[in-house]
């Protein structure tokens, strides 16, 4: 049961353009979410978050966009740079029954962007 | 702050052998993860813990796998014995939930082989 699901393995874009990245999940009781990237050989590193009272999110060329009722975020890349080639992971947390988080992170599949000069 | 430090890197073993991979979680952080990479599964959480407790190990695929955090500072996940499906990049990442909307930190991962 695939929670949270990107359902593009991967993404070409010219360096300068936008990059758009996209995420949909299922779990209606997800309440914060965050993308990742990863490059080889290392860990997924923190790139952006929102909470699901936020409708959007943005840290320089980096925004996310939250659509709640169709269970969707996106990730913009603007403009898009040859070093932000790498594999971008959506990933989501929710609480439990009781109200608590411990931060756990339910991962989509990932979708390797790459960035041509 | 050195951040999350796994080892070892790298892991090749036969196929029977235990395997115990560690982790250090970055101080002040009080829950841990062990996550396994996989071209089939991607990103798939294994167990993890807050304040040095288990809470949640539903994502070990197997009794061959065990995790331990014995302090705040030192978590180990074993296979024993380990198979060649095993073969995995292996991650650590801790994180201070604060009202459960603090991002994860990873370490650089185990890649494991198993022949």
């Amino acid at each position: 049961d695939q929670q949270v699901k990107q359902n593009s393995p991967s993404l070409s874009v010219q360096e300068g353009r936008i990059s758009i990245l996209n995420c949909d999940y299922t779990n209606s009781m997800f309440d914060y979410f965050l993308w990742y990237k990863k490059y080889p050989a290392e860990g997924p590193t923190f790139l952006i978050s929102i909470s699901s009272i936020k409708d959007k999110n943005e840290d320089g060329r980096f925004t996310v966009f939250l659509n709640k009722s169709a269970k969707h975020l996106s990730l913009h890349i603007v403009p898009s740079q040859p070093g932000d080639s790498a594999v971008y992971f959506c990933a989501a947390i929710r609480r439990d029954a009781g109200g608590t988080s411990y931060g756990k992170l339910t991962f989509g599949q990932g979708t390797i962007l790459t960035v041509h000069p | 702050d050195a951040g999350v430090i796994q080892s070892p890197r790298h892991e090749v073993t036969e196929m029977g052998q235990e395997v115990t991979l560690r982790c250090k979680p970055i101080s002040g952080h009080n829950s841990l993860f062990w996550y396994r990479q996989t071209m089939m599964r991607g990103l798939e959480l294994l167990i993890y813990f807050n304040n040095n407790v288990p809470i949640d190990d539903s994502g070990m695929p197997e009794d061959r796998f065990s995790a331990k955090m014995p302090n705040a500072s030192f978590s180990t996940l074993k296979i024993q014995p380990s198979e060649p499906r095993d073969s995995a990049v292996y991650f650590c990442a801790s994180s201070l939930p604060n009202g459960g909307n603090t991002e994860a930190f990873f370490g650089q991962g185990t890649r494991l082989t198993v022949v």
